[in-house]
């Protein structure tokens, strides 16, 4: 079956440091991924797409990698401040056609402490 | 420029009665899509609409649907509510007209906290 899966535990990262993050799918085609930002109680903040043809991708301090060999995308912020505490959730679009919409992980909650 | 407004933020509603939400894209935006999120499920995707039409459609039974005005406007309506309909139903829009262009960004809205008792 197909499946997206981020760590659903929290992450604690000291601020200074690079917070990296992971994104695992399976029996998926991605013709794209995408990494958001939730905060509670409001709706994801898009941040970053990466191609299927695109190993890297970079944003100021965020960082996003793709391996479509491992079907892992890991996503960094370095120099992590705790502004960055959030929840990020990868999303992909599967390029094997059909009218699907976007597939989203569960998440992972990250925080930042001072 | 404004963003993505949904309306109504909050709305109790009773087992087997249905609901109408509204969402109001970003101007000049005419791709909106919606999505349910839950604890459970995490966030999950319901359809998208551009200019009226309905392009692509998520895994969800026929009791949820939904319409898109000329104003790029969009409604979603859910009939013979369920329990396990209780989630947070957003609504994102996107300048890009194509969910497979590369340049593809959608602007979510605050979302509409759906109880059902």
């Amino acid at each position: 079956s197909q499946k997206i899966e981020q760590n659903s535990e929290a992450l604690n990262i000291q601020e200074g440091k690079t917070a990296t993050l992971t994104c695992n799918y399976t029996n998926y085609s991605p013709a794209y991924l995408q990494w958001y930002r939730q905060d509670p109680g409001r709706g994801p903040v898009f941040l970053l797409l990466i191609r299927e043809n695109e190993k890297e991708k970079r944003k100021e301090r965020l960082k996003v990698t793709f391996d479509t060999t491992l079907k892992q995308s890991l996503f960094h912020i370095t120099a992590s401040q705790p502004a960055d505490s959030a929840t990020y959730l990868c999303a992909l679009l599967h390029s094997g056609g059909g009218a699907d919409g976007l597939t989203f992980g569960k998440g992972t909650h990250l925080i930042i402490q001072p | 420029k404004a963003g993505v407004t949904q309306t109504p933020r909050y709305l109790i509603k009773t087992r087997g009665q249905q609901v109408t939400l509204s969402c109001s894209p970003i101007s000049g935006h005419r791709s909106v899509s919606w999505y349910q999120q839950t604890p459970g499920q995490g966030l999950q995707f319901l359809f998208e609409y551009f200019s009226e039409t309905q392009r692509n459609k998520g895994n969800f039974p026929g009791r949820f649907s939904g319409r898109q005005f000329s104003n790029s406007r969009s409604e979603m309506n859910v009939s013979t509510l369920e329990l396990g309909d209780s989630a947070l139903y957003l609504c994102a829009s996107s300048l890009v007209g194509s969910l497979r262009s590369p340049f593809y960004e959608q602007y979510f809205g605050p979302g509409t906290r759906l109880t059902v008792t």
